[in-house]
């Protein structure tokens, strides 16, 4: 399978612990996404890397939000001191740099729910 | 601020006629266009695009048509069929925003046998 891979698939945790999501991009693909998608909402922009630099972070991710994506690969997306409001499907997808006609390939999400 | 619209959160459609799923935009920098798919507990899967230079794009069943001057652009499915039932998403890009896409609510398309 050469697709976008997100681990774990689901994640419940308890507030206020820290968890960590990984993605692994599809081998060739240079950039790489973070979304959050809520019940009843289209995915909405976290941040985005190009190679290991990452380039945006959306004002949605808080302090507490941390992505890195070493040597440009797998990517990881954490969460500190979770909250409820956190609770949402999260999206990894990757894309070539280019110019118009670039779409980018999601994964299976990782479904976070805090108690 | 919402800048890419889907109304409708939800479409029936019989088996065989067409579908017609619509979507608004409001920035006018936006210059590329897709349609994404998704099954409950999946991640959305690309259908089909479209660039701002051209009006209609079209793969096999499905095609996608742009208004620049409305801000508006829909995707027909024809025939429909049952296993076309899934949510389908709008988004947008710009060329000089990295390829970060900007997604409408979805719309959920039923198709009845």
């Amino acid at each position: 399978d050469t697709g976008v891979s997100q681990d774990p698939r689901h994640k419940i945790t308890k507030r206020g612990q820290n968890v960590t999501f990984r993605c692994d991009p599809i081998s060739e693909h240079n950039r790489l996404y973070w979304y959050r998608q809520t019940l009843g909402q289209g995915p909405e922009f976290l941040t985005y890397f190009q190679n290991e630099a990452q380039l945006e972070k959306s004002r949605l991710l808080s302090d507490r939000f941390s992505a890195e994506r070493p040597k440009g690969s797998f990517s990881t997306l954490e969460i500190q001191r979770t909250e409820q409001g956190d609770s949402a499907m999260y999206l990894c997808a990757s894309s070539l740099t280019g110019g118009i006609g670039t779409e980018a390939f999601f994964g299976q999400g990782t479904r976070l729910t805090v108690v | 601020d919402q800048q890419v619209k889907q109304n409708s959160p939800s479409l029936s459609v019989q088996e065989g006629r067409i579908s017609i799923l619509n979507c608004d935009y409001t920035n006018s920098m936006f210059d590329y266009f897709l349609w994404y798919k998704k099954y409950p507990a999946e991640g959305p899967t690309f259908l089909i695009s479209i660039s701002s230079i051209k009006d209609k794009n079209e793969d096999g069943r499905f095609t996608v048509f742009l208004n620049k001057s409305a801000k508006h652009l829909s995707l027909h499915i024809v025939p429909s069929q049952p296993g076309d039932s899934a949510v389908y998403f709008c988004a947008a890009s710009a060329l000089d925003q990295g390829g970060k896409l900007i997604f409408g609510q979805g719309t959920e398309l039923s198709v009845k046998p």
